[in-house]
């Protein structure tokens, strides 16, 4: 069964530019969370899906942030425009069922804003 | 306070000892605990769960829960340089989503 599978490893942009993150869950898991890691802190939760349906939004920085997930397979999350602030690194996990707990995280994009 | 406290360490143990990694959480509803290891640049990886107070044990892998402490700990029994890692403690957070909530993680030297 392949992972959780991120697209790109890592990104270099200019403050002010526009990124789009790709995840590609473990399939057949319906759950697929974004998670984020600063630099010196500890890895945060920014959103979950459940299929296409946002759950639960609450850890979105701002509105700059915009996630999605068509059809209830990969999502994206694209951060427009990006600021310093926004580096780090964003993981990606999925889960089978709601109950079942157990996440499973992707390997990550590093993006850097300089 | 944070919700989730590990000590970042290092913790620095010599190969084959027994390396103990502990973890206090604030939120006393938790229900579910989780430990994972992660490799510099690489993706945290679930190597035990645990829900019930007590031991379960997995290989070389022990957690503790202990709920009215509010505290969880990994032992990792004969441990291998290739054990050297961070571990990280997340606790799951009683809301709609699941989310988990992670300390900072403690990083393990072992040392041949």
């Amino acid at each position: 069964e392949a992972g959780v599978t991120q697209f790109p490893s890592h990104s270099v942009i200019e403050k002010g530019q526009t990124v789009t993150l790709r995840c590609d869950p473990i399939s057949g898991h319906d759950n697929l969370y974004w998670y984020r890691r600063v630099m010196g802190k500890e890895i945060k939760f920014l959103l979950h899906f459940v299929k296409e349906s946002k759950q639960d939004e609450s850890g979105m920085p701002n509105n700059r942030f915009l996630a999605e997930r068509t059809g209830g397979t990969y999502s994206t999350l694209k951060v427009q425009p990006a600021e310093l602030e926004d580096s780090g690194v964003y993981f990606c996990a999925s889960s089978r069922v709601q109950n079942t707990y157990e996440q499973y995280f992707g390997p990550g994009t590093r993006l850097t804003v300089t | 306070q944070k919700e989730v406290e590990q000590n970042s360490g290092p913790l620095s143990v010599p190969e084959g000892a027994i390396a103990s990694l502990n973890c206090t959480y604030s939120d006393r509803v938790s229900q579910s605990f989780f430990w994972y290891r992660q490799y510099s640049g690489k993706s945290p990886e679930l190597i035990m769960s645990i829900y019930s107070n007590g031991d379960k044990e997995d290989g070389r892998f022990t957690a503790q829960l202990n709920k009215a402490s509010q505290y969880v700990s990994l032992l990792i029994r004969d441990s291998q340089p290739s054990d050297s890692a961070t571990y990280l403690c997340a606790v799951e957070r009683m809301d709609s989503s699941y989310k988990l909530i992670f300390g900072s993680g403690t990083r393990l030297l072992v040392r041949p």
